[in-house]
């Protein structure tokens, strides 16, 4: 049972342009959000979260959306630079989970081209 | 991430051994807590222990598996009895504290190979 979806399993952008990574989930007690980013035979590094109070989430160049009311949220990276080539997993957690439970996505691998 | 030690990095089992995975989390982090990737899927999660303590073991299979993080050394996965369906990357994460997710950090993982 995937809670957490990320359909489009790779994104090609150029340098310089913005990425736009997309995030689907079903199940509606999830309240918090993240994104990770990874790269090959290294583990997850965070890169940003969101609550389920906000809609909204800023860090230098990443900026991650939530649509409660769709289930779906989206991280925004701008301008993309070629170290932002990895896969990014986008990951929830529910108010019934414990507090190291995460749903992750399969990710989606980002590839930015000069 | 560097903090989180994983090791070893990659282990190779005949099917029907046993596979021993360690995690030594950050210095002065009390909580860990086990992921595995299977091949072009997400991370899942498997258990998350304190030092002496198992608090969430839902994402264990019932059979082969066990983990613990004792009260000195580093937090052990066991699987028994290898089957191929084991082969996958195994992450551990370490926090210092119960409070938010976003302070867990992920070590380089272990892959595991079963032929």
């Amino acid at each position: 049972d995937q809670q957490v979806k990320q359909n489009s399993p790779s994104l090609s952008v150029q340098e310089g342009r913005i990425s736009i990574l997309n995030c689907d989930y079903t199940n509606s007690m999830f309240d918090y959000f993240l994104w990770y980013k990874k790269y090959p035979a290294e583990g997850p590094t965070f890169l940003i979260s969101i609550s389920s109070i906000k809609d909204k989430n800023e860090d230098g160049r990443f900026t991650v959306f939530l649509n409660k009311s769709a289930k779906h949220l989206s991280l925004h990276i701008v301008p993309s630079q070629p170290g932002d080539s990895a896969v990014y997993f986008c990951a929830a957690s529910g108010t019934t989970d414990s507090w190291g439970k995460l749903q992750f996505g399969a990710g989606t691998q980002v590839v930015v081209t000069p | 991430n560097a903090g989180v030690m994983q090791n070893p990095r990659h282990l190779v089992r005949r099917r029907g051994q046993e596979a021993r995975l360690r995690c030594s989390p950050m210095k002065g982090h009390s909580h860990v807590y086990w992921y595995r990737q299977l091949p072009e899927e997400g991370l899942k999660f498997m258990v998350y222990l304190q030092k002496e303590n198992i608090i969430d073991e839902s994402g264990m299979p019932k059979e082969r598996f066990s983990a613990e993080f004792p009260k000195e050394g580093p937090s052990i996965l066991r699987i028994q009895q290898v089957v191929r369906g084991d082969s996958a990357a195994y992450f551990c994460a370490s926090s210092p504290i119960r409070q938010g997710v976003t302070e867990a950090f992920f070590g380089q993982g272990t892959r595991l190979t079963v032929v």
